[in-house]
């Protein structure tokens, strides 16, 4: 069974830059995975960030970015801000008609 | 705007079946599929299965094989998932989102979300 891989929490202070990542529990992430990003604060639906990747979701800042760093995919946040604190998470398709959420990401802002 | 408007909140009990709608708005539904995607509380989100607006093809995660049913209604552009025999770890909030036409990738609008209660 496939395992999609988050950090399960980061720190990020107001202002600073941090980078999430979505991994395999074998193998490489490339961008035939079509890795996309959601944010999610409490009670609330899923937010789209990115997909396929780097493309960004309409009306997403630029400071959300996504890219592959190694064999992962990433999440960037540049510039963070107090209401991204909230929790992150990747999907990767896997082939097949099969997509894969991550574990997810509880990103804190302090 | 693009919009997916889901069906109200129910509460089942054990053995019972549910039926989520989803109803699209603000696109061309047959250009796009629908995901499913469910959370339980306190816990991730969990991906269920994708239908195609366009031909009806549909996929499911191996734990739901056999016991979810998804179809569309392209006169209405709304998507239903039927979960069936339903037990106390299935109570979650169900969401629908678009996703692609020939695959589950690419996730970009969400619906409200349904809450599902399973309880005795």
């Amino acid at each position: 069974q496939t395992v999609v891989t988050q950090e399960p929490s980061f720190s990020v202070s107001p202002g600073g830059t941090v980078t999430l990542t979505c991994g395999l529990s074998s193998g490489s992430v490339s961008t035939s995975y079509y890795a996309s990003w959601y944010q999610q604060t409490p009670g609330q639906a899923p937010r789209t960030l990115i997909y396929s990747t780097n493309t960004r979701s309409s009306g997403v800042p630029d400071r959300f970015s996504g890219s592959i760093v190694g064999n992962k995919a990433a999440l960037t946040i540049t510039g963070a801000q107090a209401d991204d604190e909230c929790d992150y998470y990747c999907v990767l398709y896997i082939g097949s008609g099969i997509s894969v959420f991550g574990t997810g990401t509880k990103v804190t802002v302090l | 705007q693009i919009q997916l408007v889901q069906s109200g909140t129910e509460v089942k009990k054990p053995g019972a079946s549910v039926k989520v709608s989803c109803k699209a708005s603000g696109y061309i539904f047959t250009n796009y599929g629908v995901t499913w995607v469910r959370q339980a509380p306190g816990q991730g989100l969990e991906y269920m299965a994708w239908i195609s607006g366009y031909n009806g093809n549909t996929k499911f995660a191996q734990k739901f094989q056999g016991r979810v049913t998804m179809t569309t209604d392209t006169s209405t552009s709304t998507a239903y998932m039927e979960l069936r025999s339903l037990r106390s770890d299935d109570t979650a909030v169900y969401y629908c989102a678009r996703a692609g036409r020939i695959a589950p990738v690419e996730f970009d609008y969400w619906g409200q979300g349904t809450l599902v209660t399973v309880s005795s």
